[in-house]
């Protein structure tokens, strides 16, 4: 089944420490993005990628770091420097870059604070 | 930028009966489309329907239907013969050009639907 797994479901991160949180789409899309969702709110978005090796920053980069050093995989690190980190993070992907493209989104991971 | 406003943060239908979700949005471009995604209580966001702002006809899928008026920036979204499952929050988006084309989202509307 093509879709986009993203793990792990629930994560925990104590102070100071980098987290790493794992995006992989088999559906052959060019584009992925990761958005941060808290309570109340709309989906914010972090980061996104056109293609393998090219990433940029989204509204709420600050405190996040990626890689896309292949197509199917779009990892997002929250480094010590994201202060309040506690949110529910989605990744979604689109076959390309157009704004006709919908974006097909992962079941999400929940990050907290210990 | 691209801006979504969604004025209702709840709603509630019975079983079987027609709700209608507000959303309005602001942008400068001429050519774009319009989504209305789904987030059940397991969180993961589910595409509802899409509208290209081009087409005078208003999208529909199955149950689900738009009212797209695109002179007052309104992009509403009909959810006829609701059933239990349809419980969810709704969010309108815009695709944002300068973000690649990322979404641009509504902060959402709560759906219960009662039997």
């Amino acid at each position: 089944d093509g879709g986009i797994t993203q793990s792990p479901k629930y994560l925990f991160r104590k102070e100071g420490q980098n987290v790493t949180l794992s995006c992989e789409q088999n559906l052959n899309h060019d584009a992925m993005y990761w958005y941060r969702q808290d309570p109340g709110q709309g989906l914010r978005l972090i980061y996104y990628s056109q293609i393998v090796n090219d990433f940029q920053k989204g509204d709420i980069a600050e405190g996040y770091s990626v890689s896309r050093e292949k197509k199917e995989s779009f990892p997002l690190t929250v480094t010590s420097a994201q202060k309040n980190p506690t949110a529910f993070y989605l990744c979604a992907s689109s076959i390309e870059l157009t704004p006709m493209s919908a974006q097909y989104f992962g079941a999400g991971t929940r990050l907290s604070v210990l | 930028a691209q801006t979504v406003t969604q004025s209702q943060p709840e709603m509630s239908v019975q079983e079987a009966e027609t709700v209608t979700l507000s959303c309005t949005y602001d942008t400068s471009e001429s050519d774009y489309y319009l989504f209305w995604y789904k987030q059940p209580p397991s969180r993961q966001m589910i595409l509802v329907i899409r509208q290209e702002a081009y087409k005078q006809q208003n999208a529909t899928e199955n149950r689900f239907s738009v009212n797209f008026q695109k002179a007052a920036k309104s992009f509403s979204l009909k959810i006829s013969d609701s059933q239990l499952g349809d419980a969810a929050m709704y969010f309108c988006a815009i695709p944002n050009i300068d973000s690649g084309y990322a979404l641009n989202f509504g902060k959402g509307t709560s759906l219960l639907v009662t039997p």
